[in-house]
């Protein structure tokens, strides 16, 4: 049972154009989102997050977008660069109820950015 | 500022032996947790820990697999047994407390364990 739903295993773009990344749920008690990188041979790092009380949140070349009727997530990269090619992972999680620590994956998606 | 620390990066083991995984959180970081992907799938959790607690272990398999994390030291995953099926990434993240009274829990991974079983 999939919760989190990466639909695109990759995605190809030129450097300097936008990468759009999309993610669907389908639990509806998510409230809190978030964005990983994941380069090989490492763990995932931590790229940008946003609250379901918001629809969305910005940080430099990184915007996560949320519609919640939807059920939908999309992180936009722009301009990308070719260092930005890795594996990224949506992750979701419930904040109330006490277990918002249990982050539930979705398979990833890999961006490769062509120079 | 070291970050998540795990070792060893690279476990193989035969059928039937014993994996032990070691994962050292950040400086200030209380709360440890365990994650395994298994090729071509998303991360899947497997137990959350505190220091000398285990919190919710409910993504653990219920047999040969055990997680610890003692007053001192850093903490570990066992699996006893092992079978083939365990190969896989095993990844430890961690994150101080405060952060998830705010509302948020953004974990902070380590570079994970391959574990290979032969």
């Amino acid at each position: 049972d999939q919760q989190v739903k990466q639909n695109s295993p990759s995605l190809s773009v030129q450097e300097g154009r936008i990468s759009i990344l999309n993610c669907d749920y389908t639990n509806s008690m998510f409230d809190y989102f978030l964005w990983y990188k994941k380069y090989p041979a490492e763990g995932p790092t931590f790229l940008i997050s946003i609250s379901s009380i918001k629809d969305k949140n910005e940080d430099g070349r990184f915007t996560v977008f949320l519609n919640k009727s939807a059920k939908h997530l999309s992180l936009h990269i722009v301009p990308s660069q070719p260092g930005d090619s890795a594996v990224y992972f949506c992750a979701a999680s419930v904040n109330s109820g006490g277990s918002n620590y249990k982050l539930t994956f979705g398979k990833g998606t890999l961006l490769t950015v062509n120079p | 500022n070291a970050g998540v620390m795990q070792n060893p990066r690279h476990l193989v083991r035969r059928r039937g032996q014993e994996a032990r995984l070691r994962c050292s959180p950040m400086k200030g970081h209380s709360h440890v947790y365990w994650y395994r992907q298994l090729p071509e799938e998303g991360l899947k959790f497997m137990v959350y820990l505190q220091k000398e607690n285990i919190i919710d272990e409910s993504g653990m398999p219920k047999e040969r697999f055990s997680a610890e994390f003692p007053k001192e030291g850093p903490s570990i995953l066992r699996i006893q047994q092992v079978v083939r099926g365990d190969s896989a990434a095993y990844f430890c993240a961690s994150s101080p407390p405060s952060q998830q009274a705010a509302g948020s829990n953004i974990q902070y991974f380590g570079a994970g364990t391959r574990l290979s079983v032969l």
